[in-house]
């Protein structure tokens, strides 16, 4: 089956520091790796997607994130994080079934502390 | 501003009661989806539709139902045959079901059974 893997329930990190934000994905085929941010009862919003070409992609709100296609990755990355980068963090992938729907992982939830 | 809206942000069922969750975009969007979000578990796909009067069963599509009468509407209805409905919801829809295209989400509704 098609899915991703986010291995750490929750990350804590200082402000200031770098952080990283885990997935693993495994599918067939070339994917289509997504990032999403979600604050407390409320909806998802996109940070960054890779489709192609160059394996750094670049997103919202100082978020990058980094494709290797050898380790099946795709890591959520930010120079100097943030204390309202505190969230939960998804990492998802298209499939071609139920009309490209979007698999998630768990989940992971960034504790930024000042 | 062009969005997805849910309503409404809270809702509280009786057991045995029919709900109906709205959904509404103003993006021109073709494909819609529902999501069902439980803690530690990410989202899982309930239905989605690729176009007006067509929509398809997701992974957990029991107890719900759907319709799509107009392009910028996808109500889901959560039946008393729904064993456990407690959960967020959270409505997407994207341009077309092409894999590099990012979802877009609403703000999500929080059902609670009581």
């Amino acid at each position: 089956a098609q899915s991703v893997a986010q291995p750490e329930d929750q990350v804590n990190v200082a402000e200031g520091n770098p952080l990283t934000v885990k997935c693993t994905y495994s599918v067939s085929g070339n994917p289509y790796l997504f990032w999403y941010v979600q604050y407390p009862n409320r909806g998802l919003q996109f940070l960054l997607k890779y489709i192609t070409g160059d394996n750094l992609v670049k997103g919202s709100y100082g978020f990058e994130a980094e494709f290797n296609k050898s380790q099946t990755s795709f890591h959520l990355k930010k120079p100097s994080a943030l204390v309202s980068d505190s969230a939960l963090y998804f990492c998802a992938v298209r499939v071609r079934e139920y009309g490209n729907k979007l698999v998630f992982g768990a989940g992971t939830i960034l504790r930024v502390k000042s | 501003d062009g969005g997805i809206t849910q309503s409404p942000k809270y809702l509280f069922r009786k057991e045995g009661q029919n709900v109906t969750l709205s959904c509404e975009q103003n993006l021109n969007h073709d494909a819609m989806y529902w999501y069902r979000q439980d803690p530690g578990q990410g989202l899982r796909l309930i239905y989605y539709s690729q176009i007006v009067n067509d929509f398809q069963k997701g992974d957990i599509a029991e107890g719900y139902s759907v319709s799509r009468e107009k392009k910028e509407s996808f109500p889901l209805t959560v039946t008393s045959a729904q064993k456990n409905p407690t959960a967020f919801y959270l409505c997407a829809s994207s341009i077309v079901t092409v894999g590099n295209t990012e979802a877009f989400f609403g703000q999500g509704t929080r059902l609670t059974v009581v």
